[in-house]
C-alpha cells in the first residue's frame, strides 16, 4: 500500500489553464504539505496544513491554494498556470512536524 | 525563518569509501533533523534522523551527527556502494521542515 499518493504522476498543460493535483495518505498523519522542487532540485515549502491552520508560504502566489476535503487529503489547485510554474510537486505528511513521508512527485510542465 | 545550508553541492567516491555531507542550520529552535534520499524520478526517502537530544545516531553504514551549539550536523556514509548514489537532502524542523539544497553523490564502481 502506497503511503502517500499523487495523481497524476505527469501533467502537462498550455498556459492559462487551472489545474489540480490530488494527494492522499494512509498513514493517519495529523498535518499534510506540499513542497515545489525546482530544476535544480531545491525543495520548497509551499503549504502546511492540519485540522487547525493552513500555513501558506509568502513567497506563494495566490494563484495556488490547497484544498482538503478530509484530514488524510490535501488536493492542490492552480489557477492560470504560467511556464515558470513547470517543476516537480511532492506532496508529504508527518505526525506533529516528524516522520515527514513524501509522494512520488507530479511533473507539471507548462507550455 | 530557518535557513538550512549545505555542502558540499555534488560529491564523486570510489565504491568502498566514505562519504560525508555537512549542514548548518540558522535557527535554534530547531528540533528535528532528518535526511532523505532522492533516486532519479521519485520523491525523497527519510533514511535517517535525529533528535536534538542526541549527538550521534546509527544505523549501518549510515550514521548522523548533531553539534548544536554549532548548529551543525552531518551525514557519513560508510562502505559506499553504486547503489548509494544519489541526491541527499539534509533538513531542519521545528514548525515545519526546510531543506538544504540537496548533493548529489556518486559511487564510482
Amino acid at each position: 500500500d502506497t503511503a502517500v499518493s499523487q495523481t497524476p504522476k505527469y501533467l502537462v498543460t498550455q498556459m492559462g489553464n487551472d489545474k489540480s493535483i490530488k494527494c492522499e495518505q494512509n498513514l493517519g498523519h495529523d498535518t499534510m504539505y506540499w513542497y515545489k522542487q525546482d530544476s535544480k532540485k531545491f525543495l520548497k515549502i509551499m503549504f502546511s496544513y492540519n485540522n487547525k491552520e493552513l500555513i501558506i508560504n509568502e513567497t506563494v502566489p495566490n494563484r495556488f491554494s490547497p484544498k482538503s476535503p478530509d484530514k488524510a487529503h490535501l488536493n492542490l489547485h492552480i489557477n492560470s498556470l504560467e511556464l515558470g510554474d513547470s517543476a516537480v510537486y511532492f506532496c508529504a505528511s508527518s505526525q506533529q512536524s516528524y516522520g515527514y513521508t513524501f509522494g512520488s512527485g507530479t511533473r507539471l510542465t507548462v507550455v | 525563518g530557518e535557513n538550512v545550508e549545505q555542502h558540499p553541492s555534488t560529491l564523486s567516491v570510489q565504491e568502498g569509501d566514505s562519504a560525508v555531507i555537512k549542514c548548518t542550520y540558522s535557527d535554534s529552535a530547531s528540533n528535528y533533523f532528518p535526511w532523505y534520499k532522492q533516486e532519479l524520478g521519485k520523491g525523497p526517502q527519510l533514511i535517517i534522523d535525529i533528535r536534538s537530544n542526541v549527538g550521534e545516531k546509527k544505523d549501518q553504514r549510515i550514521a548522523v551527527t548533531l553539534n548544536k551549539t554549532a548548529k551543525h550536523f552531518s551525514l557519513h556514509i560508510t562502505e559506499t556502494q553504486p547503489e548509494d548514489s544519489a541526491v541527499y537532502f539534509c533538513a531542519a524542523a521545528h514548525n515545519d521542515m526546510r531543506f538544504g539544497a540537496g548533493t548529489r553523490l556518486t559511487v564510482k564502481p
